[in-house]
């Protein structure tokens, strides 16, 4: 079974460049979360869907990031203009029925800004 | 506040030692959920253990087995006669339990488990 698919794997890009990244969850699964890793400010949690809707973006640095979730398999996280502080690793994740079920962890996206 | 505590930040030990990675939290709700992940060098997130408030039962899964203790807190991950390949960052998470808004989740800030041959 295919896991949580994230892309591209790496991004290096210029500040002030739009950055996309993009996800599909797990097929089923009706719980998507978008996560940001750095040495700093460790793992955290940005934003999170259930059934296409965001329920929860409290995590969201500012108002450069926003995700969408047109459907079932599809969501991005987009950043406008890019930062050298948006440097990451950022994660995607799925999980079935729950927010407080177990989530399957895509590879990451490292994104690199100059 | 919800808060998870990691204090080990780096462990370091050689191959079939037993080690265990502690995990603290805080929360003020009655029906919480706890996780364990491990982050191998190859940077994915694999999950580990779920257990929820009302189960304080340890588990035993091969190697690994978790300690859950309500009274301290605490929910502990030891790993029996380790092997070089358990090296990896451990987070342990809290994720709680809300009917009338989201639920929330946060991890801990990992523990770097470091296994020498």
């Amino acid at each position: 079974d295919a896991g949580v698919i994230q892309s591209p794997r790496h991004e290096v890009t210029e500040m002030g460049q739009e950055v996309t990244l993009r996800c599909k969850p797990i097929s089923g699964h009706d719980y998507l979360f978008w996560y940001r890793q750095t040495m700093m400010r460790g793992l955290e949690l940005l934003i999170y869907f259930n059934n296409n809707v965001p329920i929860d973006d409290s995590g969201m640095p500012e108002d450069r990031f926003s995700a969408k979730m047109p459907n079932a398999s599809f969501s991005t996280l987009k950043i406008q203009p890019s930062e050298p502080r948006d440097s990451a690793v950022y994660f995607c994740a799925s999980s079935l029925g729950t927010a407080n079920n177990p989530q399957h962890f895509g590879d990451g996206t490292r994104l690199s800004i100059l | 506040a919800q808060k998870v505590t990691q204090a080990q930040t780096e462990i370091s030990v050689v191959e079939k030692e037993d080690v265990t990675l502690d995990c603290v939290y805080e929360t003020r709700d009655t029906t919480y959920y706890l996780f364990w992940y491990k982050q191998p060098p190859s940077g994915e997130l694999v999950f580990l253990i779920r257990r929820n408030s009302f189960d304080e039962q340890n588990e035993i899964s091969g190697r690994y087995s978790w300690n859950f203790q309500k009274s301290t807190s605490s929910f502990n991950f030891t790993i029996t006669a380790s092997q070089v390949v358990d090296s990896a960052v451990y987070f342990c998470a809290l994720s709680e339990e809300r009917y009338s808004s989201a639920s929330k989740i946060i991890f801990g800030s990992g523990t770097r488990l470091s296994i020498r041959p």
